[in-house]
């Protein structure tokens, strides 16, 4: 089945730094890719959508200057949050989508911990 | 707008008992509909969809789900509840955009 590896899955950084996440679809072309938050014991909160070779489109209330998002290939997208603060800290997860299939795979998730 | 809405952030079960965990959804046009389950600490992984067809889904381990346009419900159901079956459960919905929106969850809780 489609699979979407994504690393790392715990990072620990220093308050100011950028961290970058990266999701690879292993076996399928992502045409699109979600990337999510989850606060601790809640549910998941879109952040925005990236499409292979376009701008992504943030949810409204997400800084796109913030929350780096970048689609270069069909199988691998990133996301950094640049300048990191503790409100950062948070449980993000990337979902990818292969053409209308109208299924959706998600990575494991990487736990963001900003001291 | 498409929305979700998970009865109950938590349900707990005895090991083998019925599971029945409550969606309901709202869409301008016809919805398809997901159920994800997750673990701690880890993505979402996929138990059964909705999209076209039979209203009555099978998904993995067990659990099935019967879509119902009446009363605009989706609710996942397991005959026997095993004490694996224990995480956090999703519902959700995609729009036309394709973007999934989820409901608020509902942690299952299954004692031996």
């Amino acid at each position: 089945g489609a699979v979407v590896s994504q690393h790392p899955s715990r990072v620990i950084c220093k308050s100011g730094t950028s961290v970058k996440i990266e999701c690879r679809s292993l076996d399928f072309q992502a045409t699109t890719m979600f990337w999510y938050r989850q606060f601790p014991k809640q549910s998941l909160m879109l952040m925005a959508t990236s499409n292979e070779g376009s701008k992504a489109t943030y949810e409204q209330g997400v800084e796109k200057d913030k929350f780096l998002i970048n689609h270069a290939s069909l199988t691998l997208s990133t996301l950094t949050v640049t300048s990191a603060h503790p409100e950062d800290s948070s449980f993000y997860i990337c979902s990818a989508k292969a053409g209308q299939t109208y299924g959706y795979t998600f990575g494991s998730g990487t736990r963001l911990t900003v001291v | 707008a498409q929305s979700v809405t998970q009865l109950g952030s938590h349900v707990s079960v005895s090991e083998g008992a019925l599971v029945l965990l409550r969606c309901n959804y709202s869409s301008s046009v016809p919805p398809y509909l997901f159920w994800y389950v997750q673990y701690p600490n880890q993505g979402l992984q996929l138990l059964l969809k909705y999209t076209t067809g039979a209203t009555l889904v099978k998904g993995i381990n067990g659990f099935e789900a019967e879509f119902k346009k009446s009363e605009t419900s989706f609710h996942l159901t397991k005959p026997s509840a095993h004490m694996s079956d224990a995480a956090e459960y999703f519902c959700a919905v995609s729009d036309s955009t394709d973007k999934l929106i989820f409901g608020t969850g509902t942690r299952l809780q299954v004692f031996p």
